[in-house]
């Protein structure tokens, strides 16, 4: 069946430092690759989107240089997010979409910013 | 733009009730349509999809289906179990931006003993 692996599962870091979180589609080819972050009040904001051998498109409100995208073949992508601070918190989801539509998605990597 | 509406943000039921969350959408022509599940601590998964008016989806006792007429997808299950209790997302694919997935705000299903 169709998997997609994301790690780490949770993070702290400090105020102002980066981390970095890897997406890996498993069973199937992924023509996409969206990151969406999840708010505490669960509503999903999508990050970017990102395919393969295209640019990668970022929504309103988050930028290439605050969270440089990855996604150098269909089944990885990784996500970094620079200089976190608090309104950074959440849990930030990979989603990647297979040939029939469907986007499947990681377990979340669970970022706090302390 | 798109969206989908789902009007209960709570559910809540006793073992072996019906189950109807209700989802409504806005979108022009035949957009894709999903159903999520997301458990605590772990990200939504996948469902089933429909893509056809009259089309039903469905997956562990759960399905829905796709309705041109009233731009409806909603999900039904004939008898649910405590372990159905999880956040119900519904979701729309953007078919001008075919690789966009549209969420709506999801229904907490509690099912009790």
């Amino acid at each position: 069946g169709a998997l997609v692996y994301q790690y780490p599962r949770r993070t702290i870091c400090k105020s102002g430092t980066s981390m970095r979180m890897e997406c890996q589609a498993v069973g199937f080819q992924a023509t996409s690759v969206a990151w969406y972050r999840q708010s505490p009040q669960k509503t999903f904001e999508l990050i970017a989107l990102s395919t393969v051998n295209s640019a990668i498109k970022y929504e309103q409100n988050f930028t290439q240089e605050k969270f440089p995208i990855s996604h150098p073949n269909l089944s990885f992508s990784s996500m970094t997010v620079l200089n976190a601070y608090l309104e950074d918190r959440g849990l930030y989801l990979c989603g990647a979409r297979d040939g029939q539509g469907a986007v499947f998605f990681g377990k979340g990597t669970r970022l706090t910013v302390v | 733009g798109d969206s989908v509406t789902q009007t209960e943000g709570q559910v809540a039921l006793s073992e072996e009730d019906f189950l109807t969350i209700h989802c409504n959408y806005s979108a022009s022509g035949y957009p894709a349509l999903f159903w999520y599940v997301q458990y605590p601590g772990e990200g939504p998964q996948f469902l089933f999809r429909a893509s056809r008016d009259k089309e039903k989806g469905s997956s562990r006792g759960f399905e829905a289906t796709y309705d041109k007429g009233t731009t409806s997808f909603h999900l039904r299950k004939a008898s649910v179990q405590e372990s159905d209790s999880a956040v119900y997302y519904c979701a729309l694919g953007d078919r001008t931006n075919a690789y966009k997935v549209i969420f709506g705000k999801g229904t907490h299903l509690h099912v009790l003993p």
